[in-house]
């Protein structure tokens, strides 16, 4: 079975700082890998995902994560941040099978975004 | 294109009574999924539909039912709600699962008196 392990519930940092939210998942297996991002009030929407190739993937607003599978990583990155990140992050995992009712969500970390 | 819509945003019940949250989507998607939201919990599967007539229990279906009559709308019935049913409710809906991204709507925040 998989699961994902977010350790930081909570991530204050100030504007235009640069910010890394941590994810950590479990499996016996290869996995793919999923960052979604919930604004304010908002449904979930996603951010980037991993399922093969380059470790280092890219996503919208700014946003990258790299997969390293030595440590059973999947960490979110941002150099710079802006007001408008302030939200919570969820990460997720899925086996490479699929299956409707295989992806997994980790607690989510809230960024807040201090001006 | 309004995505996947959920209705009502709000609601109060009593214990004991019952609702209906409907989802809706307009993208053609085969796949359809209810997910409830708490505090410290992350989402958590309720139901999930594979194509229009089918449902099946996600990891924690007890104390709802599902309905996928149309292709486009999965409805989430809760038949005697129960204070521990408070949550924030999200439908979402794919074009197939694991690899694809999962479309969620707006939610629908429930309390449970």
């Amino acid at each position: 079975a998989q699961s994902v392990t977010q350790l930081d519930s909570q991530v204050p940092v100030f504007e235009e700082a640069p910010v890394e939210l941590r994810c950590n998942y479990s499996s016996s297996v290869s996995v793919y890998l999923f960052w979604y991002v919930q604004y304010p009030n908002q449904g979930l929407q996603l951010l980037l995902k991993y399922l093969s190739g380059s470790t280092l993937v890219k996503g919208i607003n700014g946003f990258e994560a790299e997969f390293n599978k030595s440590q059973t990583s999947f960490h979110l990155r941002k150099p710079s941040v802006h007001i408008s990140d302030t939200a919570e992050y969820f990460c997720a995992v899925s086996p490479p099978w699929g299956g409707a009712n295989n992806l997994f969500f980790g607690t989510g970390t809230r960024l807040t975004v201090i001006p | 294109n309004a995505g996947v819509t959920q209705t009502p945003k709000f609601r109060v019940l009593k214990t004991g009574q019952s609702m209906t949250l409907l989802c809706a989507q307009d993208m053609n998607h085969e796949y359809m999924y209810w997910y409830r939201q708490d505090p410290g919990m992350g989402l958590r599967l309720i139901h999930y539909s594979v194509g229009e007539g089918t449902t099946a229990k996600g990891e924690v279906p007890d104390g709802y039912n599902v309905s996928r009559l149309k292709k486009q709308n999965f409805l989430l019935g809760l038949e005697s709600a129960a204070p521990s049913q408070t949550s924030v409710y999200f439908c979402a809906s794919s074009y197939v699962p694991g690899t694809d991204t999962q479309y969620f709507g707006p939610g629908t925040r429930l309390t449970v008196l």
